[in-house]
């Protein structure tokens, strides 16, 4: 099962940085928190993921507090191809089953 | 950039009839898998498999279900006996266990109809 928390949606104006939070209380010391998001009905695609520091790559930021309890996916500049499902995954690698919750919907506005 | 390619991209079939899906992975990715999405609801892992058998294995991967992998590039999901229920986009994902690489990647799925 999920073992994370998100909000069902969040809104965001075309430009601005979207900032999307995620819960893991129960995080074990080795497990990874990973984002991924869904665009309408297609494949899952690959955003993000860390440990305990902090990770930028092309695409988004991520923040991980220090006590690894919650992070948050910062996607800098939203555009409207950002709106999507967005999903926090926590585990110990992708070599096993991913447990995908709700996510949270965010949609970009013009 | 490499992708995973899924064929068909939509099937529709009948209720009891059998259905293969397609997928080819990333060429040098070794763990496979398979996942579906019934409309509306959340994506659910249904299998994974690695060094030509399964490794592990979903509570909705039942005896109609089976997977393999014929050749050096394909990865099937068949379907035995369509059930109504089976209606859902599948989705193909591959992996690699090389350093910074564990990531899976998604294919585009697959949409089955069952009437």
């Amino acid at each position: 099962d999920a073992k994370t928390t998100q909000p069902p949606s969040m809104d965001c104006a075309e430009g601005r940085a979207a900032n999307l939070p995620c819960n893991h209380s129960t995080i074990s010391g080795n497990e990874y928190v990973y984002w991924y998001r869904q665009i309408h009905s297609q494949g899952p695609q690959y955003i993000i993921h860390g440990l305990k520091n902090n990770e930028t790559n092309e695409m988004a930021s991520l923040i991980i507090t220090e006590d690894r309890k919650s992070s948050t996916l910062i996607l800098p500049h939203a555009t409207l191809r950002d709106t999507a499902v967005y999903y926090c995954i926590v585990g110990l690698s992708t070599l096993g089953r991913l447990y995908f919750g709700r996510g949270t919907q965010l949609t970009v506005w013009p | 950039e490499p992708e995973v390619t899924q064929t068909p991209s939509h099937q529709v079939t009948q209720m009891g009839q059998e259905v293969i899906l397609r997928c080819v992975p990333i060429s040098n990715h070794l763990y496979f898998y398979w996942y579906r999405q019934i409309l509306g609801q959340k994506v659910e892992f249904l299998v994974s498999f690695y060094n030509n058998e399964i490794s592990e294995k979903s509570e909705i991967f039942d005896d109609q279900f089976s997977v393999e992998r014929p050749d050096g590039s394909n990865f099937t999901l068949k379907i035995r006996s369509t059930k109504l229920e089976d209606s859902a986009m599948y989705f193909c994902a591959s992996s690699s266990p090389w350093a910074g690489g564990e990531t899976q990647y998604f294919g585009p799925g697959t949409r089955l109809l069952v009437l």
